[in-house]
């Protein structure tokens, strides 16, 4: 059972151009919403993360806007540029799933974004 | 660099092996995360060890076991190996905060390829 939708599998975006991913989740207990940058051979590293009572989180280039009744959230990246290609995650955590201190991440599939120059 | 790091780099072995998967935290993390990353599963967590004790598991088989030792590196233990075992495994870590502090830093990974 995938608890968080990632769409697009793979985005094809022009330097400058808005790149869009979407995530949907069914878990209404999920309460932390963490977007992760993957470059090839590295570890994911946390990006923006945004909690469920606020509708939108902007850092820099790259705004969360968060729908709590329709269960989506979405990553904007504004500007994008070729150093921006790399796969995304979006995430969801229950923070207090198995007693507080877990805080395991729940991962969509991933987008794999291209910024083309 | 997250702080976290991982040994080896990668590790090819064949199957019915038994291979153990090496994680040191970034300073002062008490909590570390197993991750297993294939590529039709994606990231799947598998198990969380809180200050040396068990805190919550995930999709972990029976087959793999891990444990976090007094100085806080975390051993991950992968018995009976399948060509299905082949994958990514990645450790994170993170700080017990108040609630809100909810970020995981990843180590760069362990390449598995079992033949």
């Amino acid at each position: 059972q995938q608890q968080v939708k990632q769409s697009p599998q793979s985005l094809i975006v022009q330097k400058g151009g808005i790149s869009i991913i979407n995530c949907a989740y069914e878990n209404t207990a999920f309460d932390y919403f963490p977007w992760y940058q993957q470059f090839p051979g590295k570890g994911p590293a946390l990006l923006i993360a945004i909690r469920p009572d606020v509708s939108e989180k902007k850092e820099g280039r790259f705004t969360i806007s968060f729908n709590k009744s329709a269960k989506q959230f979405s990553l904007h990246i504004m500007d994008s540029q070729p150093g921006d290609s790399a796969t995304y995650f979006c995430a969801a955590i229950e923070s207090m799933l198995s007693g507080a201190g877990s805080y395991q991440l729940t991962f969509g599939k991933g987008t794999k974004l291209s910024v083309i120059p | 660099d997250s702080g976290v790091t991982q040994t080896p780099k990668h590790l090819i072995t064949a199957t019915g092996q038994r291979v153990t998967l090496r994680c040191s935290p970034r300073s002062g993390d008490l909590s570390v995360y197993w991750y297993q990353q294939s590529l039709d599963q994606g990231l799947q967590f598998l198990i969380q060890y809180y200050n040396g004790e068990e805190r919550a598991k995930g999709n972990i088989l029976e087959r793999f076991s891990a444990q976090q030792f007094p100085d806080l590196h975390s051993e991950l233990n992968l018995s009976s190996l399948e060509l299905g075992d082949s994958a990514l495994y990645f450790c994170a870590s993170s700080v017990f905060r108040d609630p809100g502090a909810y970020e995981q830093y990843f180590g760069p990974g362990t390449r598995l390829t079992v033949t």
